[in-house]
């Protein structure tokens, strides 16, 4: 079965940073994209960006509302992906989900996490 | 302002069908596959159609999908009072040569 689990939110200051984490289990982590999703409180879908399995290159893309602050990494031999999240604003508290994607390449965002929140609040 | 197009909401009373439209443009609906999830109440968002009319395992067919040039539809039968949740179709998109994935603002469905 396929499982991700977020882990690292919590509240941060203004201009700090944070990295969230997403532990997967019950596939071949190293073989598919991963990507990352945030919801704001009673808002709706934003997507951050992902990272291609190792096959592509590992490459990533990112929203342009989060490039050149938001990271995505990934280390296959834990099975972990993160969300480095630097210069945060109040405007991104929100859950964070961790996804998986149905190829190395991107494809459908499959599978979920169960989300972790993040507010910014000074 | 979502890139795809979705009604906030829509209502029917349990046993009928309904339908949940998403509108995009030929940099994503036009040329990508085409996903819809589920989010229940408090929950995180669940996949329900893939490649524009794909069931993953589990999910009933009474959820099914299509898509014709730059939209998309969902549609729900036989309508339970658990398929209360909000809807948000998604879709690769290719604009400018930059890959990113968009989604629609999500649909609010009521079983009245």
């Amino acid at each position: 079965e396929v499982q991700l689990v977020e882990s690292g939110g919590g509240l941060v200051q203004p201009g700090r940073s944070l990295r969230l984490s997403c532990t997967a289990s019950g596939f071949t982590f190293g073989d598919y994209a991963m990507s990352w999703v945030r919801q704001a409180p009673g808002k709706g879908l934003e997507w951050m960006g992902f990272i291609r399995s190792k096959a592509y290159a590992g490459t990533t893309e990112y929203a342009a509302s989060v490039k050149g602050r938001f990271t995505i990494s990934r280390d296959d031999s834990k099975s972990i992906a993160y969300l480095q999240m630097n210069s945060l604003k109040t405007e991104d508290t929100a859950v964070y989900y961790c996804i998986r994607g149905n190829t190395g390449y991107g494809g459908a965002m499959a599978y979920w996490g169960q989300g972790t929140l993040v507010p910014v609040s000074s | 302002q979502s890139v795809l197009t979705q009604p906030p909401s829509v209502s029917a009373p349990p046993g009928q069908k309904v339908t949940i439209s998403c509108s995009g443009s030929s940099s994503n609906i036009g040329n990508n596959y085409v996903t819809w999830y589920q989010q229940l109440p408090g929950a995180a968002p669940k996949l329900l159609i893939y490649d524009n009319d794909k069931r993953p395992s589990g999910i009933p067919d009474r959820f099914s999908g299509s898509k014709s040039g730059t939209s998309a539809t969902l549609g729900i039968t036989g309508l339970q009072t658990g398929d209360e949740a909000d809807y948000y179709c998604g879709a690769w998109d290719g604009s400018l040569g930059v890959l990113s994935w968009v989604f629609g603002g999500g649909t609010r469905l009521t079983v009245l």
